[in-house]
């Protein structure tokens, strides 16, 4: 399978605890994004890479979430000291940057529930 | 900032039905993209349009592009109960926010058989 991969695909968890999410996007794509969805919204955008830099956050991200990309391959997304507010589907997203189109290819995301 | 609107939110239609969600940006578009997200599933591309006044099509399913490149419409002709889901649109943003995409809430589809 060539698609993205997210691990886990579902994680429960008290509030105050730190959880970790893991994306590995297709093989020969050089973007990475990640996203925040919630029921009945579309994905709001969080960060993305281009190789291992990390090209932009959005205000949505605050100081209590870490994205890394180390090696421009895989990436993690962290939430530190985790709020019922967090509770959503984490989408990744990963692309081949190309001249004029540059497609975003979805994972089947990380469902977060915090109690 | 920059938004993207679609309508309408929920639609529900008998098979065989036509269905019609529309999208409009605040901004100009440089492209427009479109995903279907089945129920429990991930956003899946379904195409993107470029050029201003662009039609495409995939079999029963109409892409449109308007001429001014901030709005574009998804069109599915004779649905079937497959095309249950929710479509959204979504367009790049601009300057220093150039590599996210803006998307719309999605409108929700549910198909009677």
């Amino acid at each position: 399978d060539t698609g993205v991969s997210q691990n886990p695909r579902h994680k429960i968890t008290k509030r105050g605890q730190n959880v970790t999410f893991r994306c590995d996007p297709i093989s020969e794509h050089n973007r990475l994004y990640w996203y925040r969805q919630t029921l009945g919204q579309g994905p709001e955008f969080l960060t993305y890479f281009q190789n291992e830099a990390q090209l932009e956050k959005s205000r949505l991200l605050s100081d209590r979430f870490s994205a890394e990309r180390p090696k421009g391959s895989f990436s993690t997304l962290e939430i530190q000291r985790t709020e019922q507010g967090d509770s959503a589907m984490y989408l990744c997203a990963s692309s081949l940057e190309l001249a004029f189109t540059d497609t975003q290819y979805f994972g089947p995301g990380t469902r977060l529930t915090v109690l | 900032g920059q938004q993207v609107m679609q309508i309408p939110q929920y639609q529900h239609v008998q098979e065989g039905e036509d269905f019609t969600t529309y999208c409009n940006s605040s901004t100009t578009l440089s492209n427009i993209q479109w995903y279907k997200q089945r129920p429990g599933g991930h956003p899946v591309f379904l195409i993107q349009l470029v050029k201003s006044g662009e039609v495409k099509k995939q079999k029963r399913l109409t892409f449109q592009f308007g001429e001014a490149k901030k709005n574009s419409s998804l069109h599915i002709t004779a649905t079937q109960t497959t095309d249950v889901g929710t479509y959204f649109c979504a367009g790049p943003g601009r300057g220093s926010t150039l590599g996210r995409l803006y998307f719309g809430r999605g409108t929700q589809l549910t198909v009677w058989p």
